[in-house]
């Protein structure tokens, strides 16, 4: 079957790092996907990857290695409102996205 | 920005009734999804419309209709509903199916309680 792990939760203190796994195994790969999604509202889009390596936009970086099946999310100089769930998904074979349950992240001050 | 919206934003409905879930996206889009999302669960992919054709039925339960009369409009009906189809529901759309770089834009979603 095709499985997506990430932790439930996380927490971390304001200014700080802090790294996200995602660990897949799915019926083919065509991109990896993390999105952000804060209570009660709509999951958006942060990073895509489907090339190794890292990918950084501003506060955000992904990274990818496709022979690890393994997914990292890193957020820098971490703010208040980096509280949220972040969610790991892949594209299959299909251009199917199959979701992980998602990471709870807790920023305290 | 009001890319993708969903009315009603919340349902309570009984086990009897019958209700109906609009999602209508601004994008240009030509792909639509329905998700459910549970507590603590992945997101479920329900159904997926590409270019207003039906491409995906994940073993939905036949309480659940879905309705795509244009590549901007997407329903979902449902009767004799359970307690266990509360959830929150997700719309997205995206570009191009079978391009995988595409993302998908979520609708705030319609909080449905079955009681």
């Amino acid at each position: 079957g095709q499985n997506i792990d990430q932790p439930t939760e996380m927490t971390a203190t304001e200014g700080a790092i802090v790294q996200i796994n995602c660990t897949y195994q799915t019926s083919g790969f065509n991109g990896l996907f993390w999105y952000q999604q804060h209570a009660g509202e709509a999951p958006t889009f942060l990073s895509y990857n489907v090339l190794d390596g890292l990918e950084e936009k501003g506060r955000f970086s992904s990274f990818l290695s496709r022979s690890k099946g393994y997914s990292y999310l890193l957020l820098k100089e971490l703010q208040m409102k980096d509280s949220a769930s972040y969610l790991c998904a892949v594209k299959d074979s299909n251009y199917q996205l199959i979701w992980g349950a998602g990471t709870k992240l807790i920023i305290k001050p | 920005e009001t890319g993708v919206t969903q009315t009603p934003r919340h349902l309570v409905m009984g086990m009897t009734n019958k209700k109906s879930l609009k999602c209508e996206q601004h994008l240009g889009h030509n792909a639509m999804y329905w998700y459910k999302q549970s507590a603590k669960k992945p997101l479920e992919l329900m159904f997926v419309y590409s270019l207003e054709e039906r491409v995906e039925n994940n073993s939905v339960p036949s309480r659940f209709s879905p309705e795509c009369p244009n590549s901007s409009h997407l329903f979902l009906h449902l009767h004799t509903l359970q307690p266990e189809d509360s959830a929150l529901y997700l719309c997205a759309s995206s570009h191009a199916l079978a391009d995988s770089s595409y993302e998908q834009y979520f609708g705030p979603g319609t909080r449905l309680t079955v009681t």
